[in-house]
């Protein structure tokens, strides 16, 4: 069965540091992969996301996500962690093959400690 | 880019009464919404899938009765939380597909508080 996980319910960082957040999927054909970006009480933001080619995609406010095939897995990275990142990151899986609908994992939480 | 106007942010309602809860495409046609349930601290589960002029696919678990869908126009999906008890308080989100692009867009979300 399809399904992300993302191994670290909670990370805590200090400002300026760099940030490494896990994702890893199961999925039967080319997965599609996003990160979002949630702020408490608020929708989600894109971060970026992965359908083909480059396996290494940036986004907006400074991350990027590296696709591991082989790995099963769709890190992201920032190397320098700002105040204002601080929030819930969910990384998803595009499941196309069953009506387009994501499948989300589990969260983790960022907290930037000044 | 694609915009998903959820309305409303945030209701209260007394248990027994029904809420809607709307989410339009203002800016692109949206055939397929996905209506999601977020509790504090967890992730989204897909509650349903509603495609425009169609009946909505309910994922397992989810009371369909419960949790109406509608999809009347391809700029307007709606989920209707009828008879509402306190466990239906929840964080609602739809998203919507945008074609030809693989991705997707979210609506800022509604706080349903049921007491």
């Amino acid at each position: 069965a399809q399904s992300v996980t993302q191994p670290d319910i909670h990370i805590t960082v200090s400002e300026g540091a760099s940030l490494e957040l896990r994702c890893n999927y199961s999925y039967g054909a080319t997965p599609y992969l996003f990160w979002y970006v949630q702020s408490p009480g608020q929708g989600l933001q894109l971060l970026l996301k992965y359908f083909s080619g480059d396996t290494l995609v940036q986004g907006i406010k400074g991350f990027e996500a590296e696709f591991k095939r082989s790995q099963s897995s769709f890190n992201l990275r920032k190397p320098s962690v700002h105040w204002s990142d601080a929030a819930e990151y969910f990384c998803a899986v595009g499941a196309y093959n069953q009506g387009g609908k994501l499948i989300f994992g589990q969260g983790t939480e960022l907290s930037v400690k000044p | 880019g694609a915009v998903v106007s959820q309305h409303p942010s945030r209701v209260i309602c007394k248990s027994g009464t029904s809420v809607k809860i709307e989410c339009r495409s203002l800016d692109f046609q949206a055939t397929t919404m996905f209506w999601y349930r977020q509790f504090p601290k967890q992730s989204l589960m897909l509650m349903a899938t509603s495609n425009e002029g169609s009946k909505a696919t309910y994922e397992q678990g989810v009371e369909k009765d419960k949790f109406l869908i509608n999809h009347a126009s391809l700029t307007l999906s709606t989920l209707t939380v009828t008879s509402a008890h306190p466990e239906d308080s929840s964080f609602y989100i739809c998203s919507a597909r945008v074609e030809g692009s693989y991705g997707y867009t979210f609506g800022s979300g509604t706080r349903l508080t049921v007491v």
